[in-house]
């Protein structure tokens, strides 16, 4: 399968606890885009990266979120100390240079949060 | 502040049925709009846009965008059970961000 993939699928945890979430973009791709998204909702903006650059995360929902790329490769997405609001679908997708024609994103299957 | 509102939230309708789905924004900077179906799994992508009066097609689906009067519409015909889905649409500035509207919830019926 060569499509974005995250892992895990599912996460049930505690409130308070940390969980990291990984996704792996497409092999040429060097944008990797985050996001959230709760039910009835369209995804909401976390953060970017191009390559292993952080070039956007204002949009992060707090300073328990954090993201990182170290290799420009996979990238992981942190919450720390989990609060019952934070439960939701975190999509990651991936696009290739932002070149006119090729604007597009592609998502990974999500990992769906649930705190207890 | 940037946004993207699609209309109407939710449509039910049955087979055979042609349906317009309808997306406006308000966006900085516009680079591309784009169109995503939504089942119960990650978005799939279905159309990109750029230029306005320029019709894209597949099969049933056709799509098209107004920049002037900053909105697009997603067309499908001859609707299928297999259409169901929640239809997303999103736009791309050229700061390479991405903002979605809520999504139409589309249903339908045999």
């Amino acid at each position: 399968d060569t499509g974005v993939s995250q892992d895990p699928r599912h996460k049930i945890t505690k409130r308070g606890q940390n969980v990291t979430f990984r996704c792996d973009p497409i092999s040429e791709h060097n944008r990797l885009y985050w996001y959230r998204q709760t039910l009835g909702q369209g995804p909401e903006f976390l953060t970017y990266f191009q390559n292993e650059a952080q070039l956007e995360k204002s949009r992060l929902l707090s300073d328990r979120f954090s993201a990182e790329r170290p290799k420009g490769s996979f990238s992981t997405l942190e919450i720390q100390r989990t609060e019952q609001g934070d439960s939701a679908m975190y999509l990651c997708a991936s696009a290739p240079l932002p070149e006119i024609a090729k604007n597009i994103q592609y998502f990974g299957a999500g990992t769906r949060l649930s705190v207890l | 502040e940037d946004k993207v509102v699609q209309s109407p939230l939710s449509l039910v309708v049955h087979e055979g049925d042609t349906v317009t789905l309808n997306c406006s924004y308000e966006v900085t900077n516009f680079r591309s709009l784009l169109w995503y179906k939504q089942e119960k799994k990650a978005p799939t992508f279905l159309f990109m846009l750029t230029s306005s009066g320029i019709e894209k097609k597949s099969g049933r689906l056709s799509s098209i965008l107004d920049k002037k009067e900053l909105f697009s519409i997603l067309n499908i015909t001859a609707t299928q059970t297999g259409d169901s889905a929640v239809y997303l649409c999103a736009v791309g500035n050229t700061g390479n961000q991405f903002y979605f509207g809520t999504g139409t919830s589309l249903t339908v019926i045999p």
